[in-house]
């Protein structure tokens, strides 16, 4: 039973244009979303979170969306740049200090 | 935020043998965690490495297949056991990143590939 879903395999984007990745939960008990970036051959990074109590995040070009009455959060990369090219994983948890359960990823392929 | 090196970084194994994943920390830390990502799936915690005290397996994981060993704050390794083409994953060590937000850093993975 897949708790988060990233149901966007790939995605392509123009270098400059807006990047927005989506991500869907089941758990009603998640209060806590992060994003986290691959590139080959390395280990994922964090990006950004969001904590339930709050609906926007940004930071810099990151800006993460949560929507808690549809369980979906996105995450908005504006503008776009080649070096964002990577695959991004939603995860969630519930509560703080908790396991985090993730999504199967989104591969961001941007175009220069 | 700690940096963690694991060792194989890839290998290729043959069916019924077992390997050993070696993660190094360059800090001190309570928890170590280890995930699993087969192909075009997501990152799946198998087990929670606590130094001193036996691991702490998640549905689906048993001790007989991961064996994992935590002998200090800074080491763990995690061995999978008789190797089958499904265990064909890239394995990932985490910590907790020290900032208090519940953040993981990972090291860069063994893709193990069995034939």
């Amino acid at each position: 039973d897949q708790q988060v879903k990233q149901n966007s395999p790939s995605l392509s984007v123009q270098e400059g244009r807006i990047s927005i990745l989506n991500c869907d939960y089941t758990n009603s008990m998640f209060d806590y979303f992060l994003w986290y970036k691959k590139y080959p051959a390395e280990g994922p990074t964090f990006l950004i979170s969001i904590s339930s109590i709050k609906d926007k995040n940004e930071d810099g070009r990151f800006t993460v969306f949560l929507n808690k009455s549809a369980k979906h959060l996105s995450l908005h990369i504006v503008p776009s740049q080649p070096g964002d090219s990577a695959v991004y994983f939603c995860a969630a948890s519930e509560g703080y200090g908790n396991k985090l359960v993730f999504g199967a990823g989104t591969i961001l392929r941007v175009k220069s | 935020s700690a940096v963690i090196s694991q060792k194989p970084s890839r290998d290729i194994c043959q069916r019924g043998t077992s390997l050993t994943i070696q993660c190094q920390v360059d800090s001190q830390v309570t928890m170590m965690f280890w995930y699993r990502q087969q192909p075009g799936q997501s990152l799946t915690l198998i087990a929670t490495a606590n130094q001193g005290s036996e691991a702490t397996y998640e549905s689906g994981f048993v001790i007989d297949k991961f064996p994992i060993s935590r002998p200090n704050l800074t080491f763990s390794t995690l061995t999978v056991s008789n190797m089958s083409p499904e265990d064909s994953s890239i394995y990932l060590c985490s910590v907790r990143v020290p900032s208090g937000a519940n953040v993981l850093t990972f090291g860069a993975g063994s893709r193990l590939t069995v034939l």
